[in-house]
């Protein structure tokens, strides 16, 4: 089935620092590609996303471009912040199997002042 | 507009007890999905109802269970509590099917 793999954690930074998070995903069908965050004791907010081959999905300064040919996603912003603290979640939805999201473990992410 | 509402937020049951979790979606949405989150196990899809049917499922025994009025509004039950079962429960609603936008907060639910 499909599935999706994240990098492990926690990712500390300092502020400023340049952010990738990789992701890569199985798939048998032409997902569409999504970035989660999760701040504490929240429910999902969802980041940005992409819904086919090449395209850039973009949302407060995070980017991430959907990679057929190496089945990736990366997350990546230039300059952290304090307040972008959090657990990041990779995610895809192929219609071939229902109106569903399958996850990645997530990543936390700590950013020091 | 309001989003995605879910009660209660906080929930404490003891083992073999059942629960309900309700989450109502967003105006007009008739999508409404149910995941559940663990430390172990991370983010499970649990199902998915549109139009008050059952329209797809995750890998969850019978104790799992839910339905959708015709206002849309979800209700998930878990019967029969273990405490493998406590969890965050999200509930996301969408207007199209591969909209997967709102999520609600949650329902923390704690099985002692």
């Amino acid at each position: 089935g499909d599935s999706v793999t994240q990098m492990e954690g926690p990712v500390t930074l300092s502020e400023e620092a340049c952010l990738t998070i990789n992701c890569t995903y199985t798939a048998t069908g032409y997902p569409s590609l999504f970035w989660y965050v999760q701040y504490p004791g929240e429910g999902l907010q969802l980041l940005l996303k992409a819904t086919k081959a090449d395209d850039k999905g973009s949302n407060k300064g995070f980017e991430a471009t959907y990679r057929k040919e190496t089945t990736s996603f990366h997350l990546e912003k230039g300059s952290v912040q304090v307040s972008d603290s959090a657990v990041y979640f990779c995610a895809l939805s192929d219609l071939e199997y229902g109106n569903k999201l399958v996850f990645g473990a997530g990543t936390i992410l700590r950013v020091k002042s | 507009k309001a989003g995605v509402t879910q009660t209660p937020r906080y929930l404490i049951k003891t083992r073999g007890q059942q629960v309900t979790l309700s989450c109502s979606p967003i105006s007009g949405h008739r999508s409404v999905s149910w995941y559940q989150q663990t430390p172990g196990q991370g983010l499970q899809f649990l199902f998915e109802y549109f139009s008050e049917t059952q329209r797809n499922k995750g890998n969850f025994p019978g104790r799992f269970s839910g339905r959708q009025f015709s206002n849309s509004r979800s209700e998930m039950n878990v019967s029969t509590l273990e405490l493998g079962d406590s969890a965050l429960y999200l509930c996301a609603s969408s207007l199209e099917t591969g909209d997967h936008t709102n999520f609600g907060p949650g329902t923390r639910l704690l099985v002692l």
